[in-house]
Parts: structure tokens; sequence; C-alpha cells
């Protein structure tokens, strides 16, 4: 049973570029969170995705950040324009149902801006 | 806002030693609690949770969890730590009536020398 995928695992962009990070999540998971880990900090909720819905994004920047999770296909985190400050570690959760408050971590896409 | 704080950023301990971790939250509410592992170059892994019942939670790998509600407490403990126990740990807060998505302290490094 494979468990949440992430890619790519590293990615470098020049400031000003466009990021686009993918999960899978768990076989027979619906819900997808996404969260944030800026070096020497915790992890900080961004975003949390239904099949096609956007449950919860108070996490998410204003500016320049999108998160979808379409009907088939993984999810994916846009990041428009990098800075250097969107250097992070991105990691993805999935659960099976919004009752379910266990989550599932994938590896982690490490994100360089030069 | 909830928040989670760590007392720990890192600990070094030696093999054989007892391992105590701090974690305390600040939500008035029914919380669900969370205790993640993440070794290095790893994903993270949950290592216990505590949703209801018994306030002292055993996980996996020997480690135990014990919930002080009137401390807004969720302390991670191991009585006899391993060289393998090198990681960083998490302590993370689900605020029932704030929806799916997790709150995480700083974490603490954890290095235990052989």
């Amino acid at each position: 049973n494979a468990g949440v995928m992430q890619n790519p695992r590293h990615l470098v962009r020049r400031r000003g570029q466009e990021a686009r990070l993918r999960c899978s999540p768990m076989k027979g998971h619906s819900h997808v969170y996404w969260y944030r880990q800026l070096p020497e900090e915790g992890l900080k909720f961004m975003v949390y995705l239904q099949k096609e819905n956007i449950i919860d994004e108070s996490g998410m920047p204003k500016e320049r950040f999108s998160a979808e999770f379409p009907k088939e296909g993984p999810s994916i985190l846009r990041i428009q324009q990098v800075v250097r400050g969107d250097s992070a570690a991105y990691f993805c959760a999935s659960s099976p149902d919004r009752g379910y408050y266990e989550q599932y971590f994938g590896p982690g896409t490490r994100l360089t801006v030069t | 806002a909830q928040s989670v704080s760590q007392h720990n950023h890192h600990v070094i301990l030696s093999e054989a030693a007892s391992l105590e971790l701090g974690c305390n939250y600040s939500y008035g509410g029914t919380v669900n609690l969370f205790w993640y592992v993440q070794y290095p170059g790893q994903h993270l892994q949950l290592l216990l949770k505590y949703f209801s019942g018994d306030p002292l939670v055993k996980g996996i790998k020997g480690f135990e969890a014990e919930f002080i509600k009137s401390k807004f407490s969720f302390n991670l403990r191991k009585p006899s730590v391993q060289w393998s126990d090198t990681a960083e740990y998490f302590c993370a807060v689900n605020a029932q009536a704030a929806g799916n998505k997790l709150t995480f302290g700083g974490g603490t490094r954890v290095l235990v020398k052989p």
C-alpha cells in the first residue's frame, strides 16, 4: 500500500519563476493537507482540500500561492513568482475523510529559490 | 488561535538514558494530540496519538505520552533510548472546533550518542 507521494523531492527555482509541487494521497484518501516548514521552524498549516474543493485555506499566503485537488490526478501547490523567502520544505498529508483526524505525511518537497 | 510549544530545541543523550520531551498547547476546547517523528532523511511518521480515554498513551518503539488536561500538556517519554532514536520530534494538536488542520510545535532535535 503506497504511502503519500510527493514530487519532485527537490526543486530549485530562480526568483520570479513558478514552482509546482505535486502530491498524490494514499490510496483511498480523498483529503489532502499542505504544510510548510521554514528553516528552524515547525510545520505550519497552509491549506486543506477535498477533491475539487478547498475546505480551509486559512494558512495560505494571500498572494502568489494557490492549491488545487482535481477530480483526477494529484493535488498541486503552485507558487508564482517565487522569492527567496519561499525556500522551505513543503509537506503534503492525507486522510481518508473529514472526521478522521490522523494524517499521513509524504516525504516533502524541498524548494530552494536562488 | 491555538499554539503549541515544545520546550527544548535540542537534546543530547547517551544510550540507555531516559528521554522526556515537553509539549504544551493553548486551547481550551476539545483537542486531539499527536507526536510525530522524523528520522534523518525520512518523512514524518506517527509515534502516538490521543483522542480520548486513558490519558497515558503507548505508541510505537517504546514511546509513551501522558495527557494532563489541567496543564494543557502532552509530554513524550521513553525510559531507555537507543542510538536509532536520533531524530526530530514534533508535537501536534488538532482543535476539533477548528477543523482538521494540525498545529505543530517547533520540534525537538534529539541526538543519542552511542
